[in-house]
């Protein structure tokens, strides 16, 4: 069973930083591109980044360009998305989700990200 | 960037009636649509891709429609399950992007 569980949300201040993991299991992590979306509170779904299965390319919506950075580590299975310089429109429920043919195939639980002073 | 609009914002509808469920595409993106179901505190789930193909484990009462600029998610005969809010996304170009959403709701 695919498992994609999302933790290291939280309350934190205006230009502060924050990095988010999220932990798969039960398939190849490796084989598949993984991505980030995210849903500000009682809005619609949002597109945040994007990386290619081995971590050679990486896709950013252009309002976290230079401020957020996607990466993994296929070793441990886990998925990151290091987020700095943080304003209050980042405030949202961050879910990690596995690519599969440009669908967002499946959805972990969400991190909820508060951005305030 | 892709804008998709989908309408309603809202429908009501009594269980047991079949609906219909709107997305266009603000340019044409070929079957490059796919569509989502989240319920009330749940993350999305999938359930249509590329416009028109099915999804393991969904029920057949879902179907999509369309090429181009217009699609349609189809429910046949709505279940209480299935009032929650639909999302359809474009993969045809970046950003990647989704409709504001349709609520159904019961009447």
């Amino acid at each position: 069973e695919v498992q994609l569980v999302e933790s290291g949300g939280g309350l934190v201040q205006p230009g502060r930083s924050l990095k988010l993991s999220c932990a798969a299991s039960g398939f190849t992590f490796s084989d598949y591109n993984m991505a980030w979306v995210r849903q500000a509170p009682k809005k619609g779904l949002e597109w945040v980044a994007t990386i290619s299965y081995d971590g050679s390319s990486t896709y950013y919506r252009d309002s976290v360009k230079g401020r957020f950075t996607i990466s993994r580590d296929n070793a441990k299975s886990t998925l990151y998305l290091q987020m700095d310089s943080l304003r209050s429109e980042d405030t949202a429920t961050y879910y990690c989700a596995r690519l599969q043919l440009s669908t967002f195939a499946y959805w972990g639980q969400g991190t909820l990200v508060t951005v305030s002073s | 960037d892709i804008v998709l609009t989908q309408s309603p914002a809202t429908l009501s509808v009594t269980p047991g009636e079949s609906v219909s469920l709107s997305c266009r595409a603000s340019q044409g993106i070929s079957t490059s649509i796919h569509w989502y179901q989240q319920k009330s505190n749940e993350s999305p789930r999938l359930l249509i891709k590329y416009a028109s193909q099915s999804i393991s484990g969904i029920p057949s009462r879902f179907s999509g429609s369309g090429s181009g600029t217009d699609f349609t998610l189809s429910i046949n005969r709505v279940e209480s399950e299935d009032f929650s809010v639909y999302y359809c996304q474009q993969s045809y170009s970046l950003p990647l992007t989704f409709g504001s959403g349709t609520k159904l709701e019961i009447k």
